[in-house]
C-alpha cells in the first residue's frame, strides 16, 4: 500500500519568512496530493491540492510542487503570518480510490512574530 | 458548499458502553465516507471506507465488530464504538466523497469527534 513520509516534523519560522514542507510517496499509482491544515481540536482543512498531471499550483501565498518521477511533492508558504501556525499534513490518494487518503506524519509549524 | 457535519463534537462515556458518532453531508450526496482515527500529536489513520448501501471495508488491524459502520443513506454514515475502553479514546474524523452542485468531485472532512472513555 501507499506510504507517505513527511519532513520536517517541526518547523519554526520568523514572520514574513517562507516555510517549506516536503513529502515523498511510494505508490506510483497515486495521482492526487492534497495538503491540509489542522488547528488544535479541529478537523483538517484543505488548503491546496495537486493532481499528477500538473507540476505546480499556486494560490496566493501557498504553492505546491509535484515531481512524479521522484515521487515527491512540497508545500511552500511565503510571507508567513502568525495565523499560519498549525499542523500541516500532506496526503496521497490513488485514482481508483479517490478520497481514500494516506497521510504523512504531519509538520508542526510555528510562526514567531 | 460541500459541508460535512459531525456529531457529537465531544463525548465522554464509561468503559464498556457504546458510543455512536454521526457524519452527515449537508449539501451533497456522499456516495463514500471514510473514517479516520487520530491519537494526540499523531497523524490521521484510515479505519474504514463505507459506501452507501453496502458493508464497510476495514483497514488491516481495525476490528470491524468493535467499530460498527453504517452508511444507510447518501447523506449519513455512523460509527459506533462498541464496548468502549480507555484505549479507544481518540479523535475520530470522517470525510465524505461525492458530487457537488456543479457535478465536480468533492471531498470534505468533518470537524471531528473527541471520544474520552473513562
Amino acid at each position: 500500500g501507499e506510504n507517505v513520509e513527511q519532513h520536517p516534523s517541526t518547523l519554526s519560522v520568523q514572520e514574513g519568512d517562507s516555510a517549506v514542507i516536503k513529502c515523498t510517496y511510494s505508490d506510483s499509482a497515486s495521482n492526487y496530493f492534497p495538503w491540509y491544515k489542522q488547528e488544535l481540536g479541529k478537523g483538517p482543512q484543505l488548503i491546496i491540492d495537486i493532481r499528477s498531471n500538473v507540476g505546480e499550483k499556486k494560490d496566493q501565498r501557498i504553492a505546491v510542487t509535484l515531481n512524479k518521477t521522484a515521487k515527491h511533492f512540497s508545500l511552500h508558504i511565503t510571507e508567513t503570518q502568525p495565523e499560519d501556525s498549525a499542523v500541516y499534513f500532506c496526503a496521497a490518494s490513488e485514482a481508483d480510490s479517490w478520497g481514500k487518503l494516506q497521510f504523512g506524519a504531519g509538520t508542526q509549524v510555528v510562526v514567531t512574530p | 458548499g460541500a459541508v460535512v457535519s459531525q456529531h457529537p463534537s465531544r463525548v465522554i462515556c464509561k468503559s464498556g458502553t457504546s458510543v455512536k458518532i454521526e457524519c452527515r453531508s449537508l449539501d451533497f450526496q456522499a456516495t463514500t465516507m471514510f473514517w479516520y482515527r487520530q491519537f494526540p500529536k499523531q497523524s490521521l489513520m484510515l479505519m474504514a471506507t463505507s459506501n452507501e448501501g453496502s458493508k464497510a471495508t476495514y483497514e488491516q488491524g481495525v476490528e470491524k465488530d468493535k467499530f460498527l459502520i453504517n452508511h444507510a443513506s447518501l447523506t449519513l454514515s455512523t460509527l459506533t464504538v462498541t464496548s468502549a475502553h480507555p484505549e479507544d479514546s481518540s479523535f475520530y474524523i470522517c470525510s465524505a466523497r461525492g458530487s457537488g452542485v456543479s457535478g465536480a468531485n468533492v471531498l470534505t472532512f468533518g470537524a471531528g469527534s473527541r471520544l474520552t472513555v473513562l
